[in-house]
């Protein structure tokens, strides 16, 4: 099973939006509406903030929402805030009843 | 307070074998699916295993298929991940999960390195 496909890094300044995207197949991704969002911090545990493609956990800032179209979803945070600097790894289940992360992307706030 | 603690991790030479564990408290653990997750030094979040609330169905990813093995024992709250024939590549934090989706939760991990 091949890794979904992330943006290796993205960056912006405070106060800007970002988009990242993450790019699987039919197998994952397009397969079901099944799509996580996780953010990890330097040397702490990651931590979820999107499921099910578009809902965020109780807690979870609103600055964060989703969306998938086909076999791509992506995840947008707007209103960057120096927290928000961190790794973001989409999550998928798949037709084989296993699940692939894919490959992780570093946000730099500037 | 709801919690997943792993416990268990180590040195183990090359071809060696590891049982790493993971007690949950403050949630009725029988009602999740639990999942094994590894993260490579440096690197990116890796599935390796899930199973059943009632272990009645369990997935293993390609890459350790045949030499890891996923297990839970619901009246302790412990979900386990049994580590044979293990290689230098395995080395990594591995971390245990609740369900990946709406009642996600992540503990902190525990490091597995394999070196001579």
């Amino acid at each position: 099973q091949s890794a979904l496909t992330q943006p290796a890094s993205v960056s912006a300044s405070p106060g800007q939006s970002i988009t990242i995207s993450c790019a699987g197949t039919n197998s994952d991704v397009g397969a079901y509406n099944f799509v996580s969002w996780h953010q990890q911090h330097p040397d702490k545990a990651p931590k979820l903030i999107i499921y099910d493609v578009t809902n965020r956990p109780s807690g979870v800032s609103n600055r964060f929402s989703a969306s998938k179209s086909g076999n791509t979803a992506s995840l947008t945070i707007s209103g960057l805030q120096s927290e928000d600097e961190a790794d973001y790894y989409c999550s998928s289940y798949t037709t084989r009843k296993t699940w692939v992360f894919g490959g992780g992307t570093k946000v730099t706030v500037l | 307070e709801v919690q997943l603690v792993e416990s268990g991790g180590g040195l183990v030479q090359p071809g060696g074998s590891l049982r790493i564990s993971c007690v949950a408290s403050g949630f009725t653990f029988s009602s999740y699916w639990c999942h094994w997750v590894r993260q490579a030094p440096g690197k990116g979040l890796v599935w390796v295993a899930s199973i059943k609330f009632d272990g009645s169905e369990t997935n293993i990813a390609d890459s350790v298929k045949g030499r890891f093995t996923i297990s839970r024992d619901n009246a302790k709250n412990t979900v386990y991940l049994q580590m044979n024939s293990l290689r230098v590549e395995d080395t990594a934090v591995y971390y245990c999960a609740r369900d990946l989706r709406p009642d996600c939760l992540w503990g902190q991990g525990t490091l597995v390195t394999v070196s001579s």
